[in-house]
């Protein structure tokens, strides 16, 4: 069975960092680019960037809102995701989720989902 | 980047009648839309893709039509698992962008 098991939030404070990892199992985690998206609290989805994978040179995408700050990575040698998270705003506090994207005829989109990790940023 | 609108943001409905829900791209988006499934404290839950593809496992009772920039999801004989929010997304081009959620509640 397919599982993703996102770890590594936590509370900080603004201006600090974090890295949140996403462990994949029951698939190949290394034939998939992956994603992550975020909820704010009562808030709707955000995604937050996509890494592909090494035949496609592990380049990254990000939404503008993090781009520069956040930092995606992967190591499909312990089928892992990782997110990057520096100079941390009260606004990124939210539940983050790691999402496999699969491709169907064309269509790259996310279709297994972990079920995420709370960061809180607050002094 | 391209916005996605989903009306209403908010439905009431009873078991048993059949519901749609509508999302509006500000640009053509072919058919690059998935529509997503959440339910209060868990994770979505992917149900069409490409517009009007069933996501394995997801009940025929789900249902999506439309292309370019305007698009539907149906649902029949809701039931009371049914009550959620859905989401829109479009993964046409960068960045990728949800609609706001649609709140299904049950009347």
């Amino acid at each position: 069975e397919v599982h993703l098991v996102e770890s590594g939030g936590g509370l900080v404070q603004p201006g600090g960092s974090l890295r949140v990892s996403c462990a994949a199992s029951g698939f190949t985690f290394s034939d998939h680019y992956m994603d992550w998206v975020r909820q704010a609290p009562g808030k709707g989805l955000e995604w937050v960037g996509r890494t592909r994978k090494k035949v496609n040179g592990y380049t990254t995408e990000y939404a503008a809102s993090v781009k520069g700050r956040f930092t995606i990575s992967r190591d499909d040698s312990k089928n892992s995701l990782y997110l990057q998270m520096n100079s941390l705003k009260t606004e990124d506090t939210a539940v983050y989720y790691c999402a496999r994207v699969t491709v169907v005829g064309g269509h790259y989109y996310m279709d297994v989902w972990g079920k995420g990790t709370t960061v809180t940023v607050s002094s | 980047d391209i916005q996605m609108t989903q009306s209403p943001s908010s439905l009431s409905a009873s078991v048993g009648d059949r519901v749609t829900i509508t999302c509006r791209a500000s640009q053509g988006i072919n058919n690059y839309l998935v529509w997503f499934q959440q339910k209060p404290g868990k994770a979505p839950k992917s149900l069409i893709y490409a517009a009007s593809s069933l996501q394995s496992g997801v009940p025929s009772k789900f249902s999506g039509s439309g292309s370019g920039t305007d698009f539907t999801l149906t649902i029949s004989s809701l039931q009371p698992e049914d009550f959620a929010t859905y989401y829109c997304q479009q993964y046409n081009s960068y960045p990728i962008t949800f609609g706001q959620g649609t709140r299904l509640e049950i009347k």
